[in-house]
């Protein structure tokens, strides 16, 4: 079983539309969760980072962490062209690793 | 020169040749890391220097030979590679603060893509 599982995609919606994504996770250990957004020919950003179980809101962007599930989202309100990326999924574990998703490539249509 | 830098961006290679990537970082960091990138997959951890010593290895193959002269720069020398190495490379860095076990970002640079032939 992967340590962190991730719809690949290709993913596309008009703009405005509501986004979701979601990874899936096996390890109950892992402590952070963060979302990656990646365009194409950069490397990969940090978009935002959660610690427990819950909601994180910045922006446009919901993060949502369920440990007990071991199943995070991201959602993105209102989305827009310049949202059209890779978004990685990934998870740290206490010993400091890093464990990503294959990513899941989103286009928004004007 | 801002965040993290990579160089070439682009590299095209024979499996016989001997080339390096260069990775410099100028935000301070006092961690660097190697990533490979290939389509489908999730990134993969190579390598990983915190205060200059290579803290973790994963089984990468011994053609990929990493070197940290320093905390700003990081290469990654390749020799005899094989087609299937053909990915996305990119270095990251982060401020790892010892004895705790915080969040630290890693910033990334834009990925050197390296074709094998």
């Amino acid at each position: 079983q992967k340590e962190v599982e991730q719809d690949p995609g290709p993913l596309s919606v008009p703009e405005g539309a509501i986004v979701s994504l979601n990874c899936t996770y096996s390890n109950s250990a892992f402590q952070y969760f963060m979302w990656y957004r990646q365009y194409s020919r950069k490397g990969p950003e940090l978009l935002m980072y959660t610690y427990s179980s819950g909601n994180k809101e910045d922006g446009r962007f919901t993060a949502q962490v369920d440990k007990s599930s071991k199943y995070i989202s991201l959602f993105i309100r209102d989305s827009q062209p310049s949202d059209s990326a890779t978004y990685l999924c990934a998870m740290r574990s206490p010993g400091n690793q890093f464990y990503f998703g294959t990513g899941t490539s989103l286009t928004v249509i004007p | 020169e801002t965040g993290v830098t990579q160089t070439p961006r682009h590299l095209v290679m024979g499996m016989t040749n001997k080339k390096s990537l260069k990775c410099e970082q100028h935000l301070g960091h006092n961690a660097m890391y190697w990533y490979k990138q290939s389509a489908k997959k999730p990134l993969e951890l190579m390598f990983v220097y915190n205060f200059k010593e290579q803290t973790e290895n994963n089984s990468v193959p011994s053609r990929f030979s990493p070197e940290c002269p320093n905390s700003s720069h990081l290469f990654l020398h390749l020799h005899t590679l094989q087609p299937e190495d053909s990915a996305l490379y990119l270095c990251a860095s982060s401020q790892e603060d010892s004895g705790r076990s915080s969040y630290n970002e890693q910033f990334f640079g834009p990925g050197t893509r390296l074709t094998v032939l």
